[in-house]
């Protein structure tokens, strides 16, 4: 089955910085990776997704590219603010599901200093 | 709307004991799930529902059920509590969200202790 691993774990920036976050996947038949952003003590929320049509998406500060030969896709985060610290979740949907069943990664913890 | 809201939000069960969670969602939404969130594991799915009448296992089922007896319940149910089942549920629904795009909701959570 899919197996979708990430780091790193934990990520420490300066306000400003940049931010990137690593995922790979296993089944090359998987087309839809969601990135999820969870603060402490909150759900999971979308901020951005990307489908394997496509090799890169930008929305405001935040962007993810997706490399399929290398089955792997990464976020990046750009001129970082302390709100952006938070919990990070990269996902893979499993081919051939009607559902939308999601194999998540471990979880980045991304900690940005003023 | 509502969205996707969980009951209770924390709860202290002892081994051996039963409950219910309870999840809801007000978007007419046909597709929802259950994952537990255990630290440094991320998020796994326990049970998922495609519409009404219809359930299926996730990766992680053992030691639970899920019923969906209409588009808008799906109640996870542990049958005899055990302390490996500490964890925090998620419920989610999967829907059409304001871009055109399906996307999936998660709920509040609950925190499930169990001793």
């Amino acid at each position: 089955g899919e197996n979708v691993e990430q780091h790193p774990s934990t990520l420490s920036v300066q306000e400003g910085d940049s931010a990137v976050i690593k995922c790979t996947y296993s089944d090359s038949a998987s087309n839809y990776f969601p990135w999820y952003k969870q603060e402490l003590g909150k759900r999971p929320q979308l901020i951005i997704d990307i489908r394997s049509n496509v090799g890169e998406k930008k929305d405001q500060r935040i962007a993810v590219t997706l490399n399929k030969t290398a089955k792997h896709f990464s976020l990046h985060i750009t001129e970082t603010q302390p709100e952006d610290s938070a919990v990070y979740f990269c996902a893979a949907k499993v081919p051939n599901t009607g559902f939308q069943k999601l194999v998540f990664g471990t979880g980045t913890r991304l900690l940005v200093s003023p | 709307n509502a969205g996707v809201t969980q009951t209770p939000k924390f709860q202290v069960l002892k081994t051996g004991q039963s409950m219910t969670l309870q999840c809801a969602q007000d978007m007419n939404h046909e597709y929802m799930s259950w994952y537990r969130q255990d630290p440094g594991m991320g998020l796994r799915l326990i049970h998922y529902s495609v519409g009404a009448g219809i359930t299926d296992q996730g990766e992680v089922p053992n030691g639970y059920n899920v019923s969906r007896s209409t588009t808008e319940d799906f109640p996870l149910r542990l049958l005899s509590a055990a302390p490996s089942q500490t964890s925090v549920y998620f419920c989610a629904s999967k829907g059409l969200a304001g871009s055109g795009l399906y996307e999936q909701f998660f709920g509040p959570g609950t925190r499930l202790t169990v001793l």
